[in-house]
């Protein structure tokens, strides 16, 4: 069975302190990882998708990596409207489903 | 374009009432997923639909939950006689095929 955990569950930064959230998966075969932010009421906004080890995908603050058992979401210099919840998830060549990690709360502090 | 569009945005039921969700989709996204999203917690997937084939209903939680999607458009998740702890915010997504998915707002429901 496909499985996502992220970590921590939450993060709290001052404004421009650096620092990497994690998601580690266990996939029958990887076809793609997505990030997205969510706000506080909102639907979940895409940022990333990752094919394979090795790639990497930046956008503004934010650098997303991938390696064969987790991917990191790399934020640089936080500004406050960082905060939110980011959510990884999964999908498989068997299936279309997407299959998605409980989240990270950021929090950047001014 | 138009994005994905959900209604009611909130909709307060008594339990044991039945409740019907909508989901449009963005035009020519032929895949359509529906997940719940219970207080501080991540997505659970509900069900998805990918153009004409037989829907994905694996995470349909109980016999009480059904949807429907009419060719590539409208979706409708109906979840009958409401529990509390159906109190969620339902979330729908459409993507094109094999492409990362586009999320609407929610609907958040409340059960008394």
């Amino acid at each position: 069975e496909d499985q996502v955990t992220q970590s921590p569950e939450a993060l709290r930064l001052q404004e421009g302190e650096s620092s990497s959230l994690n998601c580690s998966y266990t996939v029958s075969g990887l076809r793609g990882l997505f990030w997205y932010r969510q706000d506080p009421g909102k639907g979940p906004e895409f940022l990333f998708t990752l094919y394979s080890a090795g790639e990497e995908k930046e956008k503004e603050r934010l650098k997303a990596t991938l390696t064969k058992k987790e991917s990191f979401l790399h934020i640089t210099a936080p500004k406050p409207e960082d905060s939110a919840t980011y959510l990884c998830a999964v999908q498989n060549f068997d299936g279309q489903n997407f299959v998605f990690g409980p989240g990270t709360r950021l929090s950047v502090l001014p | 374009g138009a994005g994905v569009s959900q209604s009611p945005s909130n909709k307060v039921t008594e339990k044991g009432k039945d409740v019907e969700l909508r989901c449009d989709p963005i035009s020519g996204h032929t895949a359509l997923y529906w997940y719940r999203q219970r207080l501080g917690q991540g997505l659970e997937f509900l069900i998805y639909f990918q153009g004409n084939s037989a829907p994905d209903k694996s995470g349909l939680p109980s016999d009480r939950f059904s949807a429907e999607r009419t060719g590539e458009s409208v979706s409708t998740l109906t979840i009958q006689r409401t529990q509390q702890e159906d109190s969620a915010v339902y979330l729908c997504a459409s993507s094109p095929p094999g492409e990362t998915q586009y999320f609407g707002p929610g609907t958040r429901l409340l059960v008394l």
